[in-house]
């Protein structure tokens, strides 16, 4: 079945710092893979997403590029804020809308 | 729209009580989906429904747990009876279809029971 691996967290950076959290997939077909990140005390939101092979998602300078070689799709930013800090969580459908998502990875950035 | 609106927000109820969670889709979205989030097991799909009727509910932990889906605007999350290990936060999401269109998710509804 689907499955999608995340780097084990927490993170924790200084602010400016760069950002890389890793994740990979497991899917039958071309599933398309997304971001979302949830903040203290919410639900989930979508950061960014990518359809198909080689789509790089970017939202709020964060990136994501979907690499069907490797079946990843790492999240990076190049200066992390204070109000970065969340939860990360990376997930994929492969077929109709179900989501599978990763573990999550709390991030804190400390000014 | 206003989103995804679950409620209640919290809930704090005794061991063997009835607890039913409440979830108003975003309108126009065939699928809904219910969650459940805890430090020990991260988020966990329960069930999801297209189109009101129930397609996998194989994460459904148990029979105690159960869910409906009435109509397109309302679907409820029922524990009966509830013990302390269901005390997590039971997130509800609905989204338009389609493998790349994004799911929009409510608030959440903080369970607790003692």
């Amino acid at each position: 079945g689907d499955s999608v691996t995340q780097m084990e967290g927490p993170v924790t950076l200084s602010e400016e710092a760069f950002l890389t959290i890793n994740c990979t997939y497991t899917a039958t077909g071309y599933p398309s893979l997304f971001w979302y990140v949830q903040y203290p005390g919410e639900g989930l939101q979508l950061l960014l997403k990518a359809t198909k092979a080689d789509d790089k998602g970017s939202n709020k300078g964060f990136e994501a590029t979907y690499r069907k070689e490797t079946t990843s799709f790492h999240l990076e930013k190049g200066s992390v804020q204070v109000s970065d800090s969340a939860v990360y969580f990376c997930a994929l459908t492969s077929s109709g809308s179900r989501l599978t998502f990763g573990e999550g990875t709390q991030l804190t950035v400390n000014p | 729209d206003a989103g995804v609106i679950q409620s209640p927000r919290h809930e704090v109820t005794e061991m063997g009580q009835e607890v039913t969670l409440r979830c108003k889709p975003i309108s126009g979205h065939d699928y809904l989906f219910w969650y459940r989030q805890t430090m020990m097991r991260g988020l966990e799909l329960l069930i999801y429904f297209n189109n009101n009727v129930p397609i996998d509910d194989s994460g459904m932990p148990e029979d105690r747990f159960s869910a409906k889906m009435p109509n397109a605007s309302f679907s409820t999350l029922k524990i009966q009876p509830s013990e302390p290990r269901d005390s997590a936060v039971y997130f509800c999401a609905s989204s338009g279809g389609w493998r790349n269109t994004e799911a929009f998710f409510g608030q959440g509804t903080r369970l607790t029971v003692v």
